[in-house]
C-alpha cells in the first residue's frame, strides 16, 4: 500500500533549529512536497524535491533520499509564527496509473518563547 | 487578486439538505481538486479534474457530485447531507505538466451539519 509517516507533534524553542522527518512508501515517485498549514487556514507550498539532496529556501531547507524513501524539513532560527502543521506529500501513481498526490497526516509544531 | 477562491467560507445547514460549494481559480491552471479535511486534520483527496475532465474520483459517496463548467471552475454539490460530512472542504489547483507542480489552495469552506 501507499503510506507516509511523520511525527504527530513536535515542540521547539524560538531561535532554535528543528527537523521534521517524513518517510514514505509509494507506487512510483515523481516528487515530494512540504506544505505549511496554520490553524484555520489553507495549506501553503513550502518546498519541492525530486532529486536527492538538499534544497534551501531562506530559513527553510528540505532534504530527499529516494533510495531510503526519506525526507526532512529543516527550519532554522525558529519564530513564533512558525507554529503550524507541516504536511509531507508525495507524488506517486494510483491503481489506474494516474499521478496522485499522497498526503501525510502532518506534524504539528509548537514554537515556545 | 485571489488566486483560488471558494464560496461560501462557512456553511451551516441541517441534515438531509442539499448544498453546493463553488470554486474558481484565476491562475490559468489546468487541474483542479476537491479535498476534505476532517477534525483529525487528515487531508483527503476527493476529486481531481484536468481540463474539465474527471481524472481522479476517490471512494466518496455518490451524494457528492463535482461539476466543472470550464477549466477555471470546479463546483461541488452535496445531496442529502449527513453528520459525517462536517469538515473543511478545500479546493486547489495546479498546472498539469510532466513535472510535479505545487497545488494552490483556496481558503476552505467550513461545513457544519446540525
Amino acid at each position: 500500500g501507499q503510506n507516509i509517516d511523520q511525527p504527530t507533534e513536535m515542540t521547539a524553542t524560538e531561535g532554535a533549529i528543528v527537523q521534521i522527518n517524513c518517510t514514505y512508501q509509494t507506487s512510483g515517485f515523481n516528487g515530494l512536497f512540504w506544505y505549511q498549514q496554520h490553524a484555520g487556514e489553507a495549506p501553503t507550498f513550502l518546498s519541492y524535491n525530486v532529486l536527492d539532496g538538499l534544497e534551501e529556501k531562506g530559513r527553510f531547507s528540505s532534504f530527499l533520499s529516494r533510495s531510503k524513501g526519506y525526507s526532512y524539513l529543516l527550519l532554522k532560527e525558529l519564530q513564533m509564527k512558525d507554529s503550524a502543521s507541516y504536511l509531507c506529500a508525495v507524488r506517486g501513481y494510483d491503481a489506474g496509473n494516474n499521478r496522485k498526490l499522497i498526503w501525510g497526516l502532518g506534524t504539528s509544531l509548537a514554537v515556545n518563547p | 487578486d485571489t488566486a483560488v477562491s471558494q464560496t461560501p467560507k462557512y456553511l451551516v445547514t441541517q441534515m438531509g439538505n442539499d448544498k453546493s460549494i463553488k470554486c474558481e481559480q484565476n491562475l490559468g491552471h489546468d487541474t483542479m481538486y476537491w479535498y476534505k479535511q476532517d477534525s483529525k486534520k487528515f487531508l483527503k483527496i476527493m476529486f481531481s479534474y484536468n481540463n474539465k475532465e474527471l481524472i481522479i474520483n476517490e471512494t466518496v459517496p455518490n451524494r457528492f457530485s463535482p461539476k466543472s463548467p470550464d477549466k477555471a471552475h470546479l463546483n461541488l454539490h452535496i445531496n442529502s447531507l449527513e453528520l459525517g460530512d462536517s469538515a473543511v472542504y478545500f479546493c486547489a489547483s495546479s498546472q498539469a505538466t510532466g513535472e510535479a507542480q505545487p497545488q494552490h489552495f483556496g481558503d476552505g469552506t467550513r461545513l457544519s451539519i446540525l
